[in-house]
């Protein structure tokens, strides 16, 4: 089973800031939090993974809170091609022997 | 720079016959995997690969095999196709270890009648 709750969909204006919860309530002290999407049936995309403390690149902004039991994917500027299914991952390795355990993810739709 | 490269990206097959799916990735990586995934539902683990000449199995291994003779490539077998193995394949890659990500394919789409 998944270690993490996501809710099933969520809509957000395009420029707006989209923000997707994830509680992972049972994490460990070594696991990190990976965030990935999927387009409409493509690959998987890695987006941004933390351990403890909020991280930033291009693409989002993490934001995992301090007893590590839930975090925040944050898309600053949502545009209708970050339209996907976001999934949150907790795993020791983004890579490991064990892959990664998929849940449903969260279905963000941007509106226009 | 290709990434995880998937061969082919579609294919129908009849019940009973045999086929096999090619991942090649071009980032030296030592871990690579192959997963399926099926309406709305998330990615499922079939068999992994934690460096040349290696394989394991995942969650759902039954009716798959799969071979890595050399360390950029990682192929899925089906032996006798059955219409429960219709669905998307995805392969993905990684360095392993922590704090590292995987990259996937674009995925193969299996119909098996």
């Amino acid at each position: 089973d998944a270690k993490t709750t996501q809710p099933t969909s969520m809509d957000c204006a395009e420029g707006r800031a989209a923000n997707l919860p994830c509680n992972h309530s049972t994490i460990s002290g070594n696991e990190y939090v990976y965030w990935y999407r999927q387009i409409h049936s493509q690959g998987p995309q890695y987006i941004i993974h933390g351990l403890k403390n909020n991280e930033t690149n291009e693409m989002a902004s993490l934001i995992i809170t301090e007893d590590r039991k839930s975090s925040t994917l944050i898309l600053p500027h949502a545009t209708l091609r970050d339209t996907a299914v976001y999934y949150c991952i907790v795993e020791y390795s983004g890579g490991g022997a064990d892959g990664l355990t998929f849940g449903k993810g969260t279905h963000l739709i941007i509106q226009p | 720079n290709a990434g995880v490269t998937q061969t082919p990206k579609f294919r129908v097959l009849k019940t009973g016959q045999s086929m096999t799916l090619l991942c090649a990735q071009d980032m030296n990586h030592e871990y690579m995997y192959w997963y399926r995934q099926d309406p709305g539902m998330g990615l499922r683990l079939i068999h992994y690969s934690v460096g040349e000449g290696t394989t394991a199995k995942g969650e759902v291994p039954d009716g798959y095999n799969v071979s890595r003779l050399k360390k950029q490539n990682f192929l899925l077998g089906l032996e006798s196709a059955a219409p429960s193995q219709t669905s998307v394949y995805f392969c993905a890659s990684s360095k392993g270890g922590p704090n590292t990500e995987a990259f996937f394919g674009q995925g193969t789409r299996l119909t098996v009648v």
